[in-house]
């Protein structure tokens, strides 16, 4: 089993539209974690940090539970820019490994 | 843009070679991560540097090393180069008060032939 596993894409959804991506991950120590957004050829670049409380920023909102050992991702209303793929990273032992998903991809079309 | 560079972009190697990638963090950072990645996967964790000393190791063999200097910028070295070793490269910094959060160069495109 993966150390972080998250939802197999591509999800093609229309402009508008909501979408929720998942991710899950295996070391129940894992103290941090983080959505990183990548556009083809591109370095990731950092969407949000996820805290248990949730977070939102604008249209996106970020979601943990400790006790099921999962991430999600919301994003409302659809922009095409936001047309990329979305990383899940987990840091373990005070950030000293940092494990990403292998990403899923989304494709938001006009 | 973050301020991390990363040198050079790209690279062509052949199998056996030697390589030397470099970083430079973002000012004020005393930490930087590399990674590699594949296409069509996500970045995975090659080792981490706090100043100057290595931090943390992810699954990959001796031949991958590096080194941070005073400034905090970095090398990653890798020896003895396989076909499987073509690759993006990534270098993240952190720290400055957020030190988990990181901060992501360009990258390298590293091919080898």
């Amino acid at each position: 089993r993966k150390e972080v596993e998250q939802d197999p894409g591509p999800f093609n959804v229309p402009e508008g539209a909501t979408v929720a991506f998942n991710c899950t991950y295996s070391n129940s120590a894992s103290q941090s974690f983080f959505w990183y957004r990548q556009d083809c050829r591109k370095e990731p670049k950092l969407l949000m940090s996820v805290y248990s409380s949730g977070n939102e920023d604008g249209r996106f909102t970020a979601q943990l539970n400790r006790a099921s050992q999962y991430i999600s991702l919301l994003i409302r209303d659809s922009k095409l820019s936001d047309s990329a793929t979305y990383l899940c990273v987990v840091l373990n032992t005070g950030g000293f490994k940092t494990i990403f998903g292998a990403g899923t991809r989304l494709f938001v079309k006009a | 843009e973050t301020g991390v560079t990363q040198s050079p972009t790209h690279l062509i190697k052949t199998r056996g070679q030697q390589v030397t990638l470099r970083c430079s963090s973002q000012s004020g950072h005393n930490t930087v991560s590399w990674y590699q990645q594949a296409l069509g996967q996500g970045p995975q964790f090659i080792f981490q540097y706090y100043r100057e000393e290595e931090n943390g190791r992810g699954n990959f063999p001796p031949r991958f090393s590096g080194l941070q200097f005073p400034n905090y910028s970095s090398e990653l070295n890798v020896n003895a180069l396989e076909l499987d070793d073509s690759a993006l490269y990534l270098c993240a910094s952190s720290g400055g008060g957020t030190q988990e959060t990181q901060y992501f160069g360009p990258g390298t495109r590293l091919l080898v032939l």
